[in-house]
């Protein structure tokens, strides 16, 4: 069974750019997640959609990022513009019944 | 806030020893609780989860522990190898599943 995919693997953008992710789940899961993972924290959860329905997004920055899950599967997240520090992990994952969650290698971006 | 909290960063135990790594959390309505393991350049992977209806858990050398009223949850790793040296997340989520909540991580190292 093909893991979460992510790309880019990295990314060096200046403040005030714009850059976005994608996330392909693992095939048939409902739940897709976005986590924010600044060094020497754990993962911060940004958004969580159900097929491609949001079921919780109260701690993505609504002003400057946005995601959506197309058809219930591929999903991306945007960063518009970013800042200093949003220089982080930005980790995708995706479970089958909201429980146990299964995470991509993430997508380190750096903000300059 | 922190609702999710590993107070040890960091950890090392013998090979063939034991390993402790412990958890708190603060928020009374957290149902479900687990453990992932995360390895440089890669997404964090499912180890073991326990519910709030249970104390103890065991898979294979992985125990953990759940302590309801001290909200205090902790993985035992019996015997210690050299390759589960990683970085260990605690983390934790109402019934509902929704909106997980990770702490800071503990580094493990097992020296041979």
């Amino acid at each position: 069974e093909a893991g979460v995919a992510q790309s880019p693997r990295y990314k060096i953008i200046e403040k005030r750019q714009s850059v976005a992710f994608w996330c392909n789940p693992i095939s048939g899961h409902a739940t897709l997640y976005w986590y924010q993972q600044i060094l020497g924290q754990g993962p911060k959860l940004l958004i969580q959609f159900q097929n491609n329905g949001v079921v919780d997004d109260s701690q993505l920055p609504k002003d400057r990022f946005s995601a959506e899950r197309l058809k219930g599967v591929d999903s991306t997240l945007k960063i518009q513009p970013a800042k200093l520090e949003d220089s982080a992990v930005y980790l995708c994952a995706s479970s089958p019944r909201g429980d146990e969650q299964y995470f991509g290698p993430g997508t380190r971006l750096t903000v300059t | 806030d922190q609702q999710v909290k590993q107070n040890s960063p960091s950890l090392s135990v013998q090979e063939g020893r034991i390993s402790i790594l412990n958890c708190d959390y603060t928020n009374s309505m957290f149902d479900y609780f687990l453990w992932y393991k995360k390895y440089p350049a890669e997404g964090p992977t499912f180890l073991i989860s326990i519910s709030s209806i249970k104390d103890k858990n065991e898979d294979g050398r992985f125990t953990v522990f759940l302590n309801k009223s001290a909200k205090h949850l902790s993985l035992h790793i019996v015997p210690s190898q050299p390759g589960d040296s990683a970085v260990y997340f605690c983390a934790a989520s109402p019934y509902n599943n929704n909106d997980m909540r990770f702490g800071a991580g503990t580094r493990l190292t097992v020296k041979p």
